[in-house]
């Protein structure tokens, strides 16, 4: 089946700092969703990508959706406490309804 | 963004009884919702996707006649968990689509079964 390959699994790094972190698939996707999740909460949506090659901003966030539309990568610039959380890329393969997710990037930050 | 709700957000029951849980869609209309499992420190499992006023399409290896899913308005979907047993107990998270492709979660149940 499609899978999400997400890299790093782990990130720990000190407040301010940037962040980056991607995910790759050998297929291709029609779009590609940012989440994050705190601890026994749902996933909050981030930011959304449609078209190949689209640069996306929310804040301090931003996200690529690749030009092969198989890759995306979301960059935190000056990391502030708050942005602690596991962080999911998820990629909805052409003619699905479903998401495909990887498998999550968690972030700590040393204050 | 839209507006998510499950109810309940925890819950304990007794293994062989069977445990309901709604996702509501507050303020918008989702002609579909997804119902996820999820186990500690892992990705999002999809269990099945719940099409209003059709039968909802399970992912290879979730039984059916064990996790009924309804569907039966444009706000809300549920997810009954039947006689369940401890190895059934999770973290229960529901998502619904609006027009688009994205999709808006729940806060999570947290099913525990003594």
């Amino acid at each position: 089946g499609q899978q999400l390959n997400q890299s790093p699994q782990s990130m720990f790094i000190q407040e301010g700092e940037d962040v980056s972190m991607n995910c790759t698939s050998s297929s291709i996707f029609n779009t590609w969703l940012w989440y994050k999740q705190d601890p026994g909460e749902g996933p909050v949506l981030l930011i959304a990508l449609y078209k190949a090659g689209e640069l996306t901003s929310n804040g301090r966030l931003t996200a690529q959706f690749g030009i092969t539309r198989k890759d995306s990568f979301l960059n935190i610039s000056a990391s502030i406490p708050s942005d602690v959380g596991i962080y999911f890329c998820a990629g909805q393969p052409q003619g699905a309804q479903k998401l495909v997710f990887g498998q999550g990037t968690r972030l700590t930050i040393n204050p | 963004g839209a507006v998510v709700s499950q109810h309940p957000s925890r819950v304990i029951c007794k293994s062989g009884t069977s445990v309901k849980i709604e996702c509501r869609s507050l303020d918008f209309q989702a002609t579909t919702m997804f119902w996820y499992r999820q186990f500690p420190k892992k990705s999002l499992m999809l269990m099945a996707t719940s099409n209003e006023g059709s039968k909802a399409t399970y992912e290879q290896g979730v039984e059916k006649d064990k996790f009924l899913i309804n569907h039966a308005s444009l706000t809300l979907s549920t997810l009954t968990v039947t006689s369940a047993h401890p190895e059934d107990s999770s973290f229960y998270i529901c998502s619904a689509r609006d027009r688009s492709a994205e999709q808006y979660f729940g806060p999570g149940t947290r099913l525990t079964v003594t």
